[in-house]
């Protein structure tokens, strides 16, 4: 069946540095790719989004990368500040217009001071 | 506006009570959805209205009921619950539409506590 999974349950990053983030899918027909930010007592939060045509693109101190030979997306935070201590998840719609995303299991990103 | 409201932010209700969840969106967006999410876990899709219409329900229990009266406005109605069903309710909305996917916007959830 279809899975997103994450390589990692948490994370520890000293302020100031980059973050890494890694997620695995399984089904090769995803089409679209979203990275989410959930703070604690909040809803997820969008971050950015890919489509399976592109292998990298680029926000405001993130950047997404996509490998669809091995099925992995990753998100890169630069800079990492306290105010990005959250629950990332990655999730995948996998098929070309379907309204249904299936989330990763997410990562905790603890900023250390 | 990019903002997805929902309504009460806190319910606590027994397990005979009847209540409603309600989700708000101003961004003209067509497809809008219900989520479950348990502590430590990501959100499960329950049910997507597309142009007012259910196009997915995702064999959710039929104590969860949700509406799309218009446009802009979801409700889940809610009957006979469980204490299982305590979580976190997520709504969400997009673009809506064939061919494409689109990034759903989340509201801040309504946390449920059945006892």
């Amino acid at each position: 069946g279809e899975s997103v999974g994450l390589h990692l349950p948490t994370l520890s990053v000293q302020e100031g540095d980059n973050s890494i983030i890694n997620c695995a899918y399984s089904n090769s027909a995803s089409d679209y790719f979203i990275w989410y930010k959930q703070e604690s007592g909040k809803g997820p939060q969008f971050i950015i989004d890919i489509r399976s045509n592109m292998d990298k693109r680029q926000g405001q101190r993130v950047t997404v990368l996509l490998n669809k030979t091995v099925k992995h997306l990753s998100l890169q935070i630069a800079a990492t500040q306290p105010g990005d201590s959250a629950v990332y998840f990655c999730a995948e719609s996998g098929d070309f217009g379907n309204e249904k995303l299936t989330f990763g299991t997410g990562t905790r990103l603890t900023i250390i001071p | 506006d990019t903002e997805v409201t929902q309504t009460p932010k806190h319910l606590v209700m027994g397990m005979t009570n009847k209540k409603s969840l309600k989700c708000e969106q101003h961004m003209g967006h067509r497809a809008m959805y219900w989520y479950k999410q348990k502590a430590k876990k990501p959100p499960e899709l329950m049910f997507v209205y597309s142009y007012e219409k259910l196009s997915i329900n995702e064999s959710v229990p039929s104590r969860f009921s949700p509406e799309c009266p218009n446009s802009s406005l979801l409700n889940l109605h809610l009957h006979a619950l469980q204490p299982e069903d305590s979580a976190l309710y997520l709504c969400a909305s997009s673009q809506a539409g064939t061919g494409s996917s689109y990034e759903q916007y989340f509201g801040p959830g309504t946390r449920l506590t059945v006892t």
